[in-house]
């Protein structure tokens, strides 16, 4: 059974960083691409970042593009995010979630973690 | 970018009624790349539909998705008590991938 296990949010002030991590389990972790996805009540879900299975790409939304790094390292099955120069509207609930196409990508997602809590406040 | 809508934001029914979910898109999307998902509250989204009427593993028969170009839909035939929650469509056709705002389904 898939299972992601997001961590590493908090409260953060303006212009701070902060770095998630999102633990996988129950499949073959290396075959599949890796999508960061926030949620807030306001401007509910936005992309933000994906990787392709084998770590070569990383994409990225324009709003956090050059201030966001997406990585992985396979041998630990664990997907991060990098955030730096956090803004007062990167305050989100962060998921990571499963391309749901393996050794390819196609952008949508069949697997979600339960999300990690970002506030961004001074 | 493509703009998904999905109105109205709140829809109303019974259990064992048939809701229809509406979601128009503000450009054609490519090669039907639509998907649905289901939330309920506290939880992450859940796949349920993808290609626009594809239905996910373990996704009941219930669900039917439905549409091309601009214009596609989420039919529910018989409501059960279960599936009141919010539903959000995605387009992955076109970059920047994009959500529409939802529509909760209330009881």
């Amino acid at each position: 059974q898939v299972h992601l296990v997001e961590s590493g949010g908090g409260v953060v002030q303006p212009g701070r960083s902060l770095r998630l991590s999102c633990a996988a389990s129950g499949f073959t972790f290396s075959s599949f691409g890796m999508h960061w996805v926030r949620q807030t009540p306001g401007k509910g879900l936005e992309w933000v970042s994906f990787i392709p299975s084998d770590g070569n790409n990383q994409y990225y939304a324009d709003p956090v593009k050059g201030r966001f790094t997406i990585s992985r390292d396979n041998s630990k099955n664990t997907v991060f995010l990098e955030m730096n120069s956090l803004k007062p509207e990167d305050a989100a609930v962060y998921y990571c979630a499963r391309d749901a196409v393996p050794d390819t990508w196609e952008f949508y997602f069949d697997s979600w973690g339960q999300g990690t809590l970002v506030a961004v406040s001074s | 970018e493509i703009v998904l809508t999905q109105s109205p934001g709140t829809l109303s029914f019974s259990p064992g009624e048939r809701a229809t979910l509406s979601c128009r898109a503000s450009q054609r999307i490519n090669d039907r790349y639509l998907a649905w998902y289901q939330q309920k509250p506290g939880q992450a989204p859940r796949l349920l539909i993808f290609g626009a009427s594809n239905r996910a593993p373990g996704v009941p028969d219930r669900f039917r998705g439905s549409g091309s170009g601009t214009d596609f839909s989420l039919t529910i035939s018989r409501l059960e008590p279960e599936d009141f929650a919010v539903y959000f469509c995605q387009q992955y056709g076109t970059s920047p991938i994009t959500f529409g705002q939802g529509t909760r389904l209330e009881i």
